[in-house]
């Protein structure tokens, strides 16, 4: 039973560029959230999806978009980098039914030049 | 405000100690507790889980406990290891699960 998925591993962008992160959620999850965790610091919340919609966000610029698809799986995008966009970026998933359960994923390292 | 606080930030331990990390919580609604294990640039991994009636939780050499009415939580680890080497992150939900409020973490480093 895979957990969660995200690809690509690590990614090296430009300053003002785009880019599309993904993942994949565990087996029987459906809702999807993605947090940006900077060096030594915190996972920070950026916005949770559930049946395709965004259900929640947390302190981001409109920037930072996202999108779930039927199948679960999401995409986070990020418009017009900056450097301070440089970090970890976490994919977590659970069932929207359970209490607890998160599963996160092993995340996308995100270099911003 | 809803914040978690972990102390220390940072600890160092020889191989074979034992450790305790403390966390505080100034979160409502409170619906549980969880310990994270994040090695560097990966994802974090679930070490234990409490949920409010719950005073202690085991996981081999993870031994967490929770005092609700504080609001304190330890993660006591026994007979260290390099492997455990990490930083550690307490993480409470709150609203029935749906959200996650996390502790800046504490960075343990084993040495032998």
């Amino acid at each position: 039973d895979a957990g969660v998925t995200q690809s690509p591993t690590h990614l090296i962008k430009t300053r003002g560029q785009q880019v599309t992160l993904r993942c994949s959620p565990k087996s029987g999850h459906d809702t999807v959230s993605w947090y940006q965790q900077a060096l030594g610091q915190g996972p920070q919340f950026i916005f949770q999806y559930y049946e395709e919609e965004e259900r929640q966000r947390g302190n981001f610029p409109d920037r930072f978009s996202g999108h779930q698809f039927p199948n679960y799986s999401s995409e986070l995008n990020v418009n017009a980098l900056l450097l301070g966009d440089s970090a970890l970026y976490l994919c977590a998933s659970r069932s929207g039914t359970a209490m607890y359960g998160y599963t996160f994923g092993s995340g996308t390292r995100l270099t911003v030049v | 405000k809803n914040q978690v606080e972990q102390s220390p930030q940072s600890l160092i331990i020889l191989e074979g100690k034992n450790c305790t990390l403390q966390c505080n919580y100034t979160v409502s609604p409170f619906s549980n507790l969880r310990w994270y294990k994040q090695d560097t640039g990966r994802g974090p991994v679930s070490l234990t889980i409490m949920t409010f009636s719950e005073n202690t939780k085991s996981n081999g050499r993870y031994t967490a406990t929770l005092d609700a009415d504080t609001k304190q939580s330890s993660l006591h680890i026994t007979a260290s290891q390099l492997s455990d080497s990490a930083s550690y992150i307490c993480v409470v939900s709150m609203e029935y699960g749906n959200k996650l409020v996390f502790g800046a973490g504490t960075i343990l480093r084993v040495k032998s």
